[in-house]
């Protein structure tokens, strides 16, 4: 059965600083692997998505690279903004034929302060 | 504006009061499922649904019901509601082929079972 971790649980940075998050998942064989951010009463929202053949996604200050066959991907924030505060969940979608249940990693709690 | 709705937003209710949670999209997707989420577990998917009249277990389908006799529409139901289902519930959408495209969520339903 698929595991997905997000180190740290928790992170706390000045603002303006490069940060990384991280998600390890135990099975390699993926279909893909989504980052979305969290906002209080606000629900989810889709950041990136790679899929197993691509490398890296790219969206403004958002990066996020895969390494499908050591089971890591990370998302990787440049110059973060105290609007950057929020809760980071990883997903990861089982690469078989009839998988459309995604597992979800507990998160990273991003705190950006001014 | 694209979107997905859920209400209510906020429920307190009791053991055994049948209940329902409507969800809602505009974005013309066939795909919808349901997750909850639960503080050290991460979100879980309940069902899922590829289209209308299609529906499936996800990881956690005990105690819960779904029905798509609309594309937009896809309501949870609770029949029988028990406290270890107190939960954040999210409704989320996509395109046909679910998470192997981006999802949209809900803002989510925050649900206490007394």
């Amino acid at each position: 059965k698929q595991e997905v971790t997000q180190i740290p649980a928790a992170l706390s940075v000045p603002e303006g600083e490069n940060l990384v998050l991280n998600c390890s998942f135990t099975d390699s064989a993926i279909y893909n692997l989504q980052w979305f951010r969290q906002d209080p009463g606000k629900g989810l929202t889709s950041l990136l998505l790679i899929q197993s053949s691509q490398r890296e996604q790219t969206s403004g200050r958002l990066n996020a690279s895969l390494d499908k066959s050591s089971g890591r991907s990370t998302l990787y924030i440049a110059a973060s903004q105290p609007g950057d505060s929020a809760t980071y969940l990883c997903a990861v979608l089982h690469a078989s034929g009839g998988s459309y249940i995604p597992t979800f990693g507990r998160g990273t709690s991003l705190i950006v302060h001014p | 504006e694209a979107q997905v709705t859920q209400n209510p937003r906020y429920l307190i209710t009791v053991t055994g009061k049948k209940l329902t949670v409507t969800c809602s999209q505009n974005m013309n997707h066939e795909y919808m499922s349901w997750y909850r989420q639960d503080p050290g577990l991460g979100l879980r998917q309940i069902y899922y649904s590829m289209n209308v009249e299609v529906t499936d277990k996800g990881d956690v389908p005990e105690g819960y019901k779904v029905s798509r006799k609309e594309k937009r529409n896809f309501p949870l139901i609770l029949e029988s509601p028990s406290p270890n289902q107190t939960s954040l519930y999210f409704c989320a959408s996509s395109f046909a082929g679910g998470p192997r495209y981006t999802q949209y969520f809900g803002p989510g339903t925050r649900l206490t079972v007394l």
